[in-house]
């Protein structure tokens, strides 16, 4: 069966600029988390769905940072203003329920130029 | 709060060499305890796991076993191969925190022919 799948693959944008990054979970996984994983570090958590609803989002570092997954499936993870900073790969995980195990998407690779 | 430490790398062995990467956490609650592997260019997986005190994950050879009172979780392979060569990431979650998992910065090893 699929996997997780997140798009883009790579995203090269400008400092300021507003990204989209995008994460399919695996069907029927209703639990979804996203987390950054900065160069020779492990990943660091942002924020937990279940279902349509933020559990958790302790890990979102400021106000720029916001997900969505509206209809319980798809989600996004979107960046205003981007700043050098925030480049990193962004990792997708989706897990059948809370505390299951977690399976992870390839991620998306974000440059802030 | 929830930290995981891991042996620095790079680790570099020969092949049949014995693998020992340390793992040890701090957990403000009953943590499960994970190692991820990231083989080169894939996303990571999930290795093994071990979700109470005494309890011994293993899967491909690899093995760890929770240890609740140093508060460790090593990972060992009596003889490694090529083909293991990735960064292994150690990891804990908390049922309470529904799963979100803290992981540690990665070990990269390198086994040669």
């Amino acid at each position: 069966g699929a996997g997780v799948s997140q798009t883009p693959s790579n995203k090269v944008t400008e400092k300021g600029k507003y990204v989209e990054l995008r994460c399919d979970p695996i069907s029927g996984h209703t639990a979804l988390y996203w987390y950054r994983q900065s160069l020779g570090q492990g990943p660091e958590f942002l924020i937990y769905f279940q279902g349509t609803g933020a559990a958790d989002d302790s890990g979102l570092p400021n106000d720029r940072f916001f997900a969505v997954r509206p209809e319980g499936s798809v989600s996004t993870l979107k960046i205003q203003r981007t700043e050098r900073g925030d480049s990193a790969v962004y990792l997708c995980a989706s897990s059948l329920a809370g505390y299951d195990t977690q399976y992870f998407g390839p991620g998306t690779r974000l440059t802030v130029l | 709060g929830d930290s995981v430490t891991q042996m620095e790398g790079p680790v570099t062995l020969s092949e049949e060499a014995f693998l020992t990467i340390n793992c040890t956490y701090t957990a403000t609650g009953y943590p499960s305890l994970f190692w991820y592997v990231q083989y080169p260019g894939e996303g990571l997986q999930l290795l093994l796991k071990a979700t109470k005190a005494d309890d011994k994950g293993s899967n491909k050879g690899f093995e760890a076993t929770y240890r609740k009172e140093t508060t460790s979780f090593h990972l060992e392979k009596g003889s490694v191969q090529v083909s293991d060569s990735a960064v292994y990431f150690c990891a804990l979650s908390i049922y309470t925190n529904a799963g979100k998992s803290t992981f540690g910065d990665g070990t990269t090893l390198t086994v040669k022919p």
